[in-house]
């Protein structure tokens, strides 16, 4: 079976804090994304990376940055969360031209 | 980010029914996908469609990548309540690189017993 996994499910942060979100692939894909989720605006892209140390914008990766050190690897960092950054982070992969794999996702609150 | 056309927003159905939606957009798209989410959890691919007219089922769940490239539908039959979640279509342009899809907004299925 196919396997996307993010460390956390849910987490609570102080504004301010520093947020790392992890997330790893076992099935040797050179994409992975990184979307936020809210009610009423859908999927939106934050980052994503085509190979490792790769990294390019989406549509709002104001707030947020990636690392991409080994090709199953992909982090989300918040260097300092804000309460407009509570939300569901869903990391996926994919190949090129295939199926994209979404993990569990990981329900941030910033407090 | 673009976004697809995805209708109905919501659907309220008794137990047994069949359940249609689908997406459409102004520009071509060499793949679609149907995802399903539940509360609380990531999406998970129902099925994946990658020629103009094909046609594909999963179970109950049937989906037809439109002729013109520009829409796709999903038919659920026979619902049951487990069926219940948020449906979303997602499509992949052609010429797009890295994998990127564009998603629709959703359709929120509620499925009375």
């Amino acid at each position: 079976d196919v396997k996307v996994t993010q460390s956390s499910r849910y987490l609570v942060k102080r504004t301010g804090e520093k947020v790392f979100l992890e997330c790893v692939q076992d099935m040797d894909h050179e994409n992975m994304f990184w979307y936020r989720q809210d009610p009423g605006l859908g999927l939106r892209l934050i980052y994503f990376s085509y190979d490792v140390k790769m990294k390019e914008k989406g549509d709002i990766p104001e707030g947020y940055s990636v690392s991409r050190e080994k090709k199953e690897r992909f982090s989300l960092i918040l260097e300092s969360a804000s309460t407009n950054q509570t939300s569901m982070y869903l990391c996926a992969s994919t190949k090129n031209t295939g199926e994209l794999f979404f993990g569990e996702g990981s329900r941030l609150t910033v407090l | 980010g673009q976004q697809l056309n995805q209708s109905p927003q919501s659907m309220f159905i008794q137990e047994g029914e069949d359940v249609s939606m689908n997406c459409t957009s102004s520009s071509i798209f060499n793949t679609w996908l149907w995802y399903k989410q539940d509360p609380g959890e990531g999406p998970v691919l129902l099925i994946a469609l990658y020629k103009a007219g094909e046609l594909t089922s999963n179970g109950r769940l049937t989906a037809q990548f439109g002729i013109t490239r520009k829409d796709s539908f999903l038919n659920i039959s026979a619902s049951i309540p487990s069926d219940v979640g948020i449906y979303f279509c997602a499509g992949r342009p052609g010429g797009t690189s890295y994998g990127k899809l564009t998603f629709g907004q959703g359709t929120i299925l509620t499925v009375h017993p």
